[in-house]
């Protein structure tokens, strides 16, 4: 079975701008949580969608959103870019709903720099 | 916010030696305690997920038990080997999302 896989991989940015980030979790799973990692911070929950629908979300501005595709793919959106949104986002998939009680697989994560 | 640690932040130890880390948080709206294990330039990996008191769970030479009445979970490692070196990260559910603490990270010198 093939593993949660995000795109791309690195990204180079400049303030202002926005970006689009994917991920397509595992096969038959229908959950996306997305977090972003930074040195200070650490892993921070951003949201999470489940059939379409965001179920949950942390603690980020508006200019975070993200949506999810009926075969369960998503995509996370940053407007306006930040110094501070620099940070390797990382998608993790399972398998249902219940979130607590199912392991997250992660992605290898997208390395974005804002210059 | 709710607030979950993890000591020590590192831990230096050499091959063979047994180890552990402890993971704190909140003793309400307990749902489950997740641990990963995360290495250098690969993704996190889950390890064990949590959910009764006086759990313990074991994979290997992993083992990790939780006390949710008083809020802490130990992650053990018995005979620490050269690829046990990583990041070995908490997680706390309340319900609604995952909020990680800030990880140990193992280093384990052959």
């Amino acid at each position: 079975k093939a593993g949660v896989t995000q795109t791309p991989r690195y990204l180079i940015k400049t303030r202002g701008q926005q970006v689009t980030l994917s991920c397509s979790p595992i096969s038959g799973h229908r959950s996306v949580s997305w977090y972003q990692q930074t040195p200070g911070q650490g892993l921070q929950f951003l949201f999470e969608y489940f059939s379409e629908t965001q179920r949950n979300k942390g603690n980020f501005p508006g200019r975070f959103s993200g949506r999810q595709f009926s075969n369960s793919r998503s995509e996370m959106n940053v407007s306006t870019l930040e110094l501070g949104d620099s940070a390797l986002y990382l998608c993790a998939s399972s398998l249902t709903n219940q979130g607590a009680l199912n392991e997250q697989f992660f992605g290898p994560g997208t390395r974005l720099t804002v210059l | 916010i709710l607030n979950v640690e993890q000591s020590p932040q590192s831990l230096h130890v050499q091959e063979g030696d047994s180890t552990n880390f402890t993971c704190s948080f909140p003793s309400s709206n307990f749902y489950a305690l997740h641990w990963y294990r995360w290495e250098t330039a690969k993704s996190p990996e889950a390890l064990f997920v949590m959910t009764l008191n006086g759990d313990e769970k074991k994979k290997g030479r992993i083992s990790a038990t939780l006390n949710t009445k008083e809020g802490y979970s130990y992650l053990y490692i018995k005979g620490s080997q050269p690829e046990d070196s990583a990041t070995y990260l908490c997680a706390f559910h309340a319900g609604n999302m995952l909020t990680f603490g800030g990880g140990t990270r193992l280093m384990v010198k052959p």
